[in-house]
């Protein structure tokens, strides 16, 4: 089943602890992207990349970290979580060109203590 | 710069009633529209897609949206609504697909249908 896939679904940390959420696709797709999802705010993006080894900022980059080594894993990397990094993120990914949607992982809950 | 506003955080009606969700965006240059759904629980999944060709755009579900330039807009309407269409519904706009293609969200509307 063509899919991509987070991991962990549910998380609960403390202040500072170095986190790292997973994200693979299995449709060889070129662009992954990484969003959070906050009430009254829609979904922003973090980071996204267009193929391996290349990535670059969205808007709210801030705090995170990634990385594009293989073509169907997109890690988001926390080094140093803090509350306001408590959320609802979603890993997507999508082929290149213009007539080919993102298809979204089913999320990973994130609350920072 | 681009934006997506959806009038109207929670919408309600009656099954088999008119579903109309508002969505109008600012964009310099001929957009990329979408409309995406979510479940509980669940990530995104598209409904349907504008990419500059008809207008009127048909999709999942029994969901279509009207691209109309004049108006800056992309309601998303279904004509009789079902129970199971209740959800968060996401319109998003985007000018660069082929340049990492960012997706800009509107702030969602969640659909309540009554019995």
């Amino acid at each position: 089943e063509a899919q991509v896939t987070q991991n962990p679904r549910y998380l609960i940390t403390v202040t500072g602890k170095k986190l790292t959420v997973t994200c693979s696709q299995n449709m060889n797709h070129e662009y992954m992207s990484w969003y959070r999802q906050d009430p009254g705010l829609g979904l922003r993006q973090i980071y996204y990349s267009m193929n391996v080894e290349v990535t670059d900022k969205g808007d709210v980059p801030e705090g995170y970290k990634v990385s594009r080594k293989e073509k169907r894993n997109f890690p988001l990397i926390l080094e140093s979580p803090s509350p306001n990094q408590t959320s609802l993120y979603f890993c997507a990914s999508r082929r290149q060109g213009e007539n080919y949607g993102y298809t979204f992982g089913s999320g990973t809950r994130l609350t920072v203590v | 710069a681009q934006s997506v506003t959806q009038l109207g955080s929670h919408v309600s009606v009656s099954e088999g009633a008119l579903v109309l969700l508002r969505c109008n965006y600012s964009s310099s240059v001929p957009p990329y529209l979408f409309w995406y759904v979510q479940y509980p629980n669940q990530g995104l999944q598209l409904l349907l897609k504008y990419t500059s060709a008809a207008t009127l755009v048909k999709g999942i579900n029994g969901f279509e949206a009207e691209f109309k330039k004049s108006e800056t807009s992309f309601h998303l309407t279904k004509p009789s609504a079902h129970m199971s269409d209740a959800a968060e519904y996401f319109c998003a706009v985007t000018e660069d697909y082929n340049q990492g293609g960012k997706l800009i969200f509107g702030q969602g509307t969640e659909l309540s249908v009554k019995p």
